[in-house]
């Protein structure tokens, strides 16, 4: 089946900092990637969709200053949380469809989970 | 908007026990229904799912049945195995190909030798 990644699996940063999230599809391209994020015992709230070669469209609330994402190849999108605060700290996980196979499925990567201190 | 509720877990069962998890769901067109499961340290993946009316998805063993007249999407197995614990999300996809999904809370399912 497709195979969608992503790095790191977990990172712990200070408080300001900037802190980048790869996620990758390893086995097909995606045009399209979805971020989300997923607060303990909640359901995952999508943030994004990235979109290769053009801007993101982010969902109602989410700021997109800051939460930078860039969709540069077919094959690899980006999530930087900017000036990271404690309430940034969160569960982000990324999913793509695959467009040579059933594009109504979703591949999800393993997720990242920030801690800022 | 759309929406997705399940059932409050966590959920222990014996193994060869009886499942079932409620999904129940709001949209305002004709979704796509989903089941994906995210095992321990792992992403989450596609179980099964139905794309109309009445659809029955299967996969492993468990089985959903897209009710239209309930909104409901309630997932089952007649027999469980321990290597089916892990948590269970509910979702929709209300516009087709490449669509956003809107998921429920989840639920973990332990599963007991």
């Amino acid at each position: 089946g497709a195979v969608v990644s992503q790095h790191p699996s977990w990172v712990i940063c200070k408080s300001g900092t900037s802190v980048k999230i790869e996620c990758r599809s390893l086995d097909f391209q995606a045009t399209t990637m979805f971020w989300y994020r997923q607060f303990p015992k909640q359901s995952l709230m999508l943030m994004a969709t990235s979109n290769e070669g053009s801007k993101a469209t982010y969902e109602q609330g989410v700021e997109k200053d800051k939460f930078l994402i860039n969709h540069a190849s077919l094959t690899l999108s980006t999530l930087t949380v900017t000036s990271a605060h404690p309430e940034d700290s969160s569960f982000y996980i990324c999913s793509a469809p695959n467009p040579l196979a059933d594009q109504e499925t979703q591949y999800f990567g393993p997720g990242t989970r920030l801690l800022v201190l | 908007g759309d929406s997705v509720t399940q059932m409050e877990g966590p959920v222990t069962l014996s193994e060869e026990a009886f499942l079932t998890i409620n999904c129940t769901y709001t949209a305002t067109g004709y979704p796509s229904l989903f089941w994906y499961v995210q095992y321990p340290g792992e992403g989450l993946q596609l179980l099964l799912k139905a794309t109309k009316a009445d659809d029955k998805g299967s996969n492993k063993g468990f089985e959903a049945t897209y009710r239209k007249e309930t909104t409901s999407f309630h997932l089952e197995k007649g027999s469980v195995q321990v290597s089916d614990s892990a948590v269970y999300f509910c979702a929709l996809s209300d516009s087709g190909a490449n669509s956003k999904l809107t998921f429920g809370k989840g639920i973990t399912l332990s599963v007991r030798p």
